[in-house]
């Protein structure tokens, strides 16, 4: 069973702050990604990595950045946190190879306030 | 343009009447493409794709390239269908394109 894990499922920041958001995966894949999830917006793709020190920017990666230093593991950054930051952010990974296993994997999401 | 839309926000069903999301897409190439569903306080996951031609939980959806559609759909719907649905489109660089998704309100 795959699994995704993010290290927070809440967190509350401050303007300004530098904050951490980490996912781990422990199924070997290769993509990670991270999503942002706000209502009436749906999943907007942050950033995404499909190897170990490699990153591709998604379709909103203003305001943040990302850290891929193992495979497993898919940082996503926030060098000042902004009050239009707070959503729910949900990380993902999926594996390289036939379509019948390239699916995404979900994490439970941490849902970010800054206040 | 790479584009998944979802024309409906709500969606609100009542028990034992059919289901249909719809999902369009927009997408030069041969599309691949999911559903996600997402229950209250439940992580999302993946409900089913158009290459495996399934049926999970009762939901199937059948690809209609002349129409560029992939629209959800249930004969009978059940309250602990309601979720949030976001119907997703795999390009050929590994990205998921997602619609912005459909809460579905079941009522009793």
């Amino acid at each position: 069973d795959v699994k995704v894990t993010q290290s927070s499922r809440y967190l509350v920041k401050r303007t300004g702050e530098k904050v951490f958001l980490e996912c781990v995966q422990d199924m070997d894949h290769e993509n990670m990604f991270w999503y942002r999830q706000d209502p009436g917006l749906g999943l907007r793709l942050i950033y995404f990595s499909y190897d170990v020190k490699m990153k591709e920017k998604g379709d909103i990666p203003e305001g943040y950045s990302v850290s891929r230093e193992k495979k497993e593991r898919f940082s996503l950054i926030l060098e000042s946190a902004s009050t239009n930051q707070t959503s729910m952010y949900l990380c993902a990974s999926s594996s390289t190879g036939t379509s019948l296993i390239d699916t995404q994997y979900f994490g439970p999401g941490t849902r970010l306030t800054v206040l | 343009a790479q584009r998944v839309t979802q024309p409906e926000k709500l969606l609100s069903v009542f028990k034992g009447a059919p289901v249909e999301l719809k999902c369009n897409y927009s997408y030069s190439g041969s599309p691949e493409l999911f559903w996600y569903v997402q229950y209250s306080r439940q992580r999302l996951q993946l409900l089913l794709r158009h290459i495996s031609r399934e049926s999970i939980k009762g939901f199937t959806a059948d690809l209609n390239k002349g129409e560029t559609s992939f629209h959800l759909k249930k004969p009978f719907a059940q309250e602990e269908d309601s979720a949030m649905y976001y119907c997703a489109l795999r390009n050929r660089d590994d990205k998921i394109i997602f619609g912005k998704g459909t809460r579905l309100h079941i009522l009793p």
